[in-house]
């Protein structure tokens, strides 16, 4: 099946700092990505969809200034937390469509943790 | 919000079939029933998914009632790494996001 990479897997940051994740489709190309968050003991939660050479559409609630969206490629969404706080602490996950078939595929996900 | 309604857990011992059900009297027509599962701090794993008829792939098999209100995913010989979050979603084709609710947490017991 097709494989969505998410890098990095997990990192620590300092409050304050920012923090980028990147997506990569493997072995096809996606023209729309999607970025979820999910907190402890909850379910994921979209975050915002990613379109290839045009802006990001956010999910009501979801600071578009704050995580800053970038889809340069048909292979590669990236997500930069902006000026982390503790409360941003979550674990991150991308997830794209092939087009070839109808499943969506998800990356392994990110946990990020601002102290 | 989630179009679908699934038990929060269930149990299931070791090697016995598990059948997790799910309700989705609201599904379109042009919707599928998909089936993911979460294990502990990894991204979602597709399972199976299905339109109107039943399906089978080496992971488990997914009955859709003829109405399409509901559907059940059945794990034929759990084991106990099929312990995890197991997500019901419907949704149309192309290029359109997931939209998760609850899940079942199945607990495989040895």
């Amino acid at each position: 099946g097709a494989v969505v990479s998410q890098h990095p897997s997990w990192v620590i940051c300092k409050s304050g700092t920012s923090v980028k994740i990147e997506c990569r489709s493997l072995d096809f190309q996606a023209t729309t990505m999607f970025w979820y968050r999910q907190f402890p003991k909850q379910s994921l939660m979209l975050m915002a969809t990613s379109n290839e050479g045009s802006k990001a559409t956010y999910e009501q609630g979801v600071e578009k200034d704050k995580f800053l969206i970038n889809h340069a490629s048909l292979t590669l969404s990236t997500l930069t937390v902006t000026s982390a706080h503790p409360e941003d602490s979550s674990f991150y996950i991308c997830s794209a469509r092939s087009g070839r078939g109808t499943e969506a595929f998800f990356g392994q996900g990110t946990r990020l943790t601002v102290v | 919000d989630a179009k679908t309604t699934q038990p929060p857990s269930m149990d299931c011992a070791e090697g016995r079939a598990a059948n997790l059900p799910c309700n989705h009297s609201t599904i379109s027509g042009n919707e599928y029933v998909y089936w993911y599962r979460q294990i502990h701090s990894q991204g979602p794993q597709y399972i199976i998914h299905g339109l109107k008829n039943n399906e089978t792939n080496e992971m488990a098999s997914l009955i859709i009632t003829e109405d399409r209100k509901s559907s059940t995913l059945i794990l034929p010989h759990a084991t106990l790494r099929d312990t995890a979050v197991y997500y019901c979603i419907v949704s149309p084709s192309g290029n359109t996001p997931l939209v998760f609710g609850k899940g079942t947490r199945l607990s495989v017991i040895a």
